[in-house]
């Protein structure tokens, strides 16, 4: 499963809390993703890096922020959830050959925000 | 930016015959177009892929095929089997400026239940 792991798996957190989710890779893959799933919505793009301290905003990046300080990590922090950004959110990472095109899914994290 | 229509969202088959999957795209920049199969609880995985300057891959049970003048692809899947019962998406990638990197926008699923 292309060396990626995520942090926490599963979380539960109230509305108002800050909350950050990692994403570790062992593959030296250049791009890394974040994206968020929820039913009738497929996978969206929340945002995006493309090297260390390089990063880009996806489709839904308002109440998100990420930061990359090293190749292997990537990490996405909710600034003060809401009850709205319950989802199942999904890391994936590409570009080990220095082109992005086949993107791979770590095992993804459950939040739910009360 | 990119608009991916994924049809349709559920479908139902008998074991041994054919499934079909359709995707429109909206942006005649994309070039990359994959499919991933998720599993329930589980992550994407990448099933099957085709860029722009191809207009079929097969892949044993699996075939996707891409008309770029009618911005449409398709994913085909013979003799299904149980197994197959997942949900699936379709993807258009756009190279981003600059670089090397793509981003993907993805279909919204369709749940494909494969009956013994």
């Amino acid at each position: 499963d292309a060396g990626i792991t995520q942090s926490p798996r599963h979380k539960v957190t109230e509305t108002g809390t800050p909350v950050t989710l990692r994403c570790h890779q062992t593959e030296n893959h250049r791009y890394m993703y974040w994206y968020r799933q929820d039913p009738g919505h497929g996978l969206r793009l929340i945002h995006y890096s493309y090297g260390v301290k390089d990063t880009d905003k996806g489709e839904v990046s308002d109440g998100y922020s990420v930061s990359r300080s090293k190749t292997e990590d990537f990490l996405l922090t909710l600034e003060s959830a809401t009850s709205s950004q319950t989802s199942v959110y999904f890391c994936a990472i590409s570009g080990r050959g220095g082109w992005g095109e086949t993107q791979y899914f770590g095992p993804g994290t459950r939040l739910l925000v009360l | 930016g990119e608009n991916v229509e994924q049809h349709p969202s559920t479908l139902s088959v008998q074991e041994g015959d054919s499934a079909v999957i359709k995707c429109t795209y909206s942006d005649s920049a994309s070039n990359y177009f994959p499919w991933y199969k998720q599993e329930l609880g589980k992550r994407p995985q990448l099933i099957i892929d085709i860029r722009s300057n191809v207009g079929e891959k097969k892949d044993q049970r699996i075939a996707v095929t891409l008309n770029k003048t009618a911005k449409h692809f398709s994913l085909h899947i013979t003799e299904t089997q149980p197994e197959d019962s997942a949900v699936y998406f379709c993807a258009a990638s756009i190279r981003t400026s600059g670089g090397s990197n793509y981003k993907l926008t993805f279909g919204k699923g369709t749940l494909l239940t494969v009956n013994p």
